[in-house]
């Protein structure tokens, strides 16, 4: 297991669309958060699971996005509808109970045109 | 809600010379935790402050977390061109959240 991996790592899409983006954590880390990263700024917390709960889901984030963890083990961000205010770097970070901090993945970037 | 903030926001120094970047939030944190990203690179956790006054130290960088729990500083000793990345924060609140709070980041350029 090499770390935190995320598919694709580039997707651009037409406005309107809906894309859908996976992150599989580093193996038997149970904490995954996805955050999203636009130049200059730091990341901005999306969603958060522990196993395949959903225990805290950011109040800025429009009814367009889901995600989901089934099984506790990979997750998948899905953005319907995608708008050009979407593009952004969407990151995915898994961690360890009792760990600190967090591993990220390399991210995918989203281009909505 | 909850904001952090960090100064500066960009830095250049001369290799050899010391750098220090601070984060401020706006409420009460639970723990802190503090993030290297290399250009066009993903962010890399460094360490995790959790208790009032805490200082740690990684070889020629040391953390800070202030008394109140509100704030935290980076200090860098003798820049080396190694250390070229933004630095951010990232704040976890006291009120029994999970997520973390990026700052705005310190983008710091080492000149050789």
């Amino acid at each position: 297991d090499t770390g935190v991996s995320q598919n694709p790592r580039h997707k651009i899409t037409k406005r309107g669309q809906n894309v859908t983006f996976r992150c599989d954590p580093i193996s038997e880390h149970n904490r995954l958060y996805w955050y999203r990263q636009t130049l200059g700024q730091g990341p901005e917390f999306l969603t958060y699971f522990q196993n395949e709960a959903q225990l805290e889901k950011s109040r800025l984030l429009s009814d367009r996005f889901s995600a989901e963890r089934p099984k506790g083990s990979f997750s998948t961000l899905e953005i319907q509808r995608t708008e050009q205010g979407d593009s952004a770097m969407y990151l995915c970070a898994s961690s360890a109970a009792g760990a600190e901090g967090a591993f990220f993945g390399q991210g995918t970037r989203l281009t909505v045109v | 809600g909850q904001q952090v903030m960090q100064i500066p926001q960009y830095q250049h120094v001369q290799e050899g010379e010391d750098f220090t970047t601070y984060c401020n939030s706006s409420t009460t944190l639970s723990n802190i935790q503090w993030y290297k990203q290399r250009p066009g690179g993903h962010p890399v956790f460094l360490i995790q402050l959790v208790k009032s006054g805490e200082v740690k130290k990684q070889k020629r960088l040391t953390f800070q977390f202030g008394e109140a729990k509100k704030n935290s500083s980076l200090h860098i000793t003798a820049t080396q061109t190694t250390d070229v990345g933004t630095y951010f924060c990232a704040g976890r609140g006291s009120s029994g959240t999970y997520k973390y709070i990026f700052g705005t980041g310190t983008r710091l350029k080492v000149l050789a």
